[in-house]
């Protein structure tokens, strides 16, 4: 049973450029969380998606950031116009279930993006 | 928003040494506290999830305690060895049960 995937691992871009990150969650799961991790700080919770539906994007920054996650396909979570404080570690989570306190969520390895 | 807060930051011990490390979390409005582990260039991995206050959970060498009233868990490893090396997270829930809100994590190094 495969983990959760995230690609690409590593991502370069130039200010001004987009980033696309995908994300596939485990087998069976249906709920898919993005956190970023900024330099020299912890996990941070963005965005929380079901298939086909945002539930809660209280962490995702107003402008530029937009998450989806498709009925068939991975979830992407895109920045237009990237600013080099967008360079950080993006790390996609899914669960089988959600709303309950002890629900455990599974991690990717991460997408590290460098904006030059 | 939760205030998780873990401390140390760092911790360098020996090998065979064990070691505890403390994560605060406000006490109002719990609903469950969870561990990782995260070695470099790999996912978080989940080590328990703390439900109830005076919750006691054991994985191997690894062992952790959790107090809800006065908004605190414990973290210990028995005899640490090098591979017990990485960053330890907690992370607080919301009563939604879908967003974590972490510490900034205890970095533990083992020396042979």
């Amino acid at each position: 049973n495969a983990g959760v995937m995230q690609n690409p691992r590593h991502l370069v871009r130039r200010r001004g450029q987009e980033a696309r990150l995908r994300c596939s969650p485990m087998k069976g799961h249906s709920h898919v969380y993005w956190y970023r991790q900024l330099p020299e700080e912890g996990l941070k919770f963005m965005v929380y998606l079901q298939k086909e539906n945002i539930i809660d994007e209280s962490g995702m920054p107003k402008e530029r950031f937009s998450a989806e996650f498709p009925k068939e396909g991975p979830s992407i979570l895109r920045i237009q116009q990237v600013v080099r404080g967008d360079s950080a570690a993006y790390f996609c989570a899914s669960s089988p279930i959600t709303g309950v306190a002890s629900n455990e969520q599974f991690f990717g390895p991460g997408t590290r993006l460098t904006v030059l | 928003i939760l205030n998780v807060e873990q401390s140390p930051q760092s911790l360098h011990v020996q090998e065979g040494d064990s070691t505890n490390f403390t994560c605060s979390f406000p006490s109002s409005n719990f609903y469950a506290l969870h561990w990782y582990r995260w070695e470099t260039a790999k996912s978080p991995e989940a080590l328990f999830v703390m439900t109830l206050n005076g919750d006691e959970k054991k994985k191997g060498r690894i062992s952790a305690t959790l107090n809800t009233k006065e908004g605190y868990s414990y973290l210990y490893i028995k005899g640490s060895q090098p591979e017990d090396s990485a960053t330890y997270l907690c992370a607080s829930i919301n009563n939604a049960g879908n967003m974590l809100t972490f510490g900034g994590g205890t970095r533990l190094m083992v020396k042979p």
